[in-house]
């Protein structure tokens, strides 16, 4: 089974207007991380948010939101305020307890497009 | 400071040679992570090292490919008689150590293999 599942190929938001992207996972480990990374043409992977599984609150950090639904094992991304440079790709990714380490698992993105 | 730093950034081969990908992480990470991506994919998972040795190689994909780390800093990803297949970005990751720690990535290294 897919770890971390994110149904949304590609997504666009108008400029200044909030997005929600998707991401699910699945894990039978009760201490895990969530993250999302973006991912911009020039390929770096850049850390915007992480929300830890005993976390009470959801992550924010700035325009980042993390929604955070335990018992749906979803962690969608949400950003407000889009701007051209949001244009990029994103990875949801999931960190569960291995023997020696954490490991991690990525989706398989979600590109989005911010539209003047 | 100094992020991850990869060399090359491109690197075009015919089939059948031998390359070397070079991964610098961030100064004091002692976790290193090796992440293979495909096109429209997301990482995957090639090999872990903490310290010097290789914690956890089980994502290499076969005995061609190869990681070091001899001083428990930079990282070198060898791959031998190169595949056509083997073509794709390779992403370097560094964290302070091994639990409960954000990865930090690399540019990543684009491999083509002709």
């Amino acid at each position: 089974a897919q770890k971390i599942t994110q149904t949304q190929p590609g997504m666009f938001v108008q400029e200044k207007e909030a997005v929600t992207l998707d991401c699910t996972y699945d894990t039978s480990d009760p201490s895990y991380g969530l993250f999302w990374y973006k991912q911009p043409s020039s390929g770096e992977m850049i850390f915007l948010i992480y929300q830890g599984s005993y976390d009470q609150q959801n992550a924010t950090e700035g325009r980042y939101s993390l929604n955070f639904q335990k018992a749906r094992k979803s962690a969608n991304l949400v950003i407000s305020a889009s701007q051209l440079g949001d244009s990029a790709m994103y990875f949801c990714a999931m960190r569960e307890p291995g023997d020696n380490f954490n490991k991690f698992y990525f989706g398989s993105g979600t590109k989005l497009n911010v539209k003047p | 400071g100094a992020g991850v730093s990869q060399t090359p950034s491109n690197k075009v081969t015919e089939k059948g040679k031998y390359v070397e990908l070079r991964c610098d992480p961030i100064s004091g990470h002692t976790a290193l992570y090796w992440y293979r991506q495909s096109l429209g994919q997301g990482p995957e998972f090639l090999i872990y090292f903490q310290g010097t040795g290789a914690a956890d190689d089980s994502g290499l994909p076969n005995d061609r490919f190869f990681a070091v780390r001899p001083e428990g800093s930079v990282s070198t990803l060898k791959i031998q008689r190169t595949e056509r297949g083997d073509s794709a970005v390779y992403l370097c990751a560094s964290s302070l150590s091994a639990r409960g720690d954000t990865q930090y990535f690399g540019p990543g290294t684009r491999l083509t293999v002709l």
